[in-house]
């Protein structure tokens, strides 16, 4: 069964603070996308960052970035200069593919880690 | 704007009724998909769809129906067979079944 873990529920750190968001998974595929989906208190989903497999560069988005460790299936998001906006849970998602369905892909979430950015 | 809209925001169902859950997007995706959140849960499937008038099951389709007769539309029915309906409804659609998914505001479904 393919797994994402999010070791850490809950989370806070001081304003303009880096903190680093932790996400392992399981997977037999070689070829596969990470993501990292923020729902901030307005419960809209937000996509943050994704990451392709068979790309060594981690990717960046601002002050958001990742680090996309493959043989360990590991891929944290670190977020920089934090502010009170980030506060927000945080999701990691793998893309799975299902072979019983023809080509088809599917989300599969960790439970989240809640950050709270404090003043 | 384009955009995923959800409605209602807040759903309330009596036991034994069915009830219809509204999504509606207009940035012309291809693919969409229906999950529920629960609390300290990550999101679980429930249908997705690739293309118009058809959809399969995800992995917690049990009490749930769909349909998807128009691109822009993918409506879920909570039937009356889901004995635990409570919990948070997201609809999401993408520009192709591969394609980074766009989430709605979300429905809050309670019974009362």
């Amino acid at each position: 069964a393919q797994t994402v873990t999010q070791s850490q529920p809950e989370m806070s750190v001081q304003e303009a603070e880096t903190v680093t968001l932790s996400c392992t998974y399981d997977t037999s595929e070689n070829n596969y996308y990470l993501f990292w989906y923020k729902q901030p208190p307005s419960r809209q989903m937000i996509l943050v960052i994704r990451q392709e497999a068979y790309k060594q560069q981690n990717a960046t988005e601002n002050r958001f970035s990742v680090n996309f460790q493959k043989a360990a299936k590991s891929f944290s998001l670190k977020i920089s200069d934090s502010q009170l906006g980030d506060t927000a849970m945080y999701f990691c998602a793998f893309m799975k593919h299902v072979p019983a369905e023809g080509s088809n892909y599917q989300l599969i979430w960790g439970a989240g880690t809640k950050l709270i950015i404090k003043p | 704007d384009g955009g995923i809209t959800q409605s209602p925001k807040y759903l309330f169902r009596k036991e034994g009724q069915n009830v219809t859950l509204s999504c509606e997007q207009n940035l012309n995706h291809d693919a969409m998909y229906w999950y529920r959140q629960d609390p300290g849960q990550g999101l679980r499937l429930i249908y997705y769809s690739q293309i118009v008038n058809d959809f399969q099951k995800g992995d917690i389709a049990e009490g749930y129906s769909v349909s998807r007769e128009k691109k822009e539309s993918f409506p879920l029915t909570v039937t009356s067979a889901q004995k635990n309906p409570t919990a948070f409804y997201l609809c999401a659609s993408s520009i192709t079944w591969r394609g980074i998914q766009y989430f709605g505001a979300g429905t809050r479904l309670s019974v009362l």
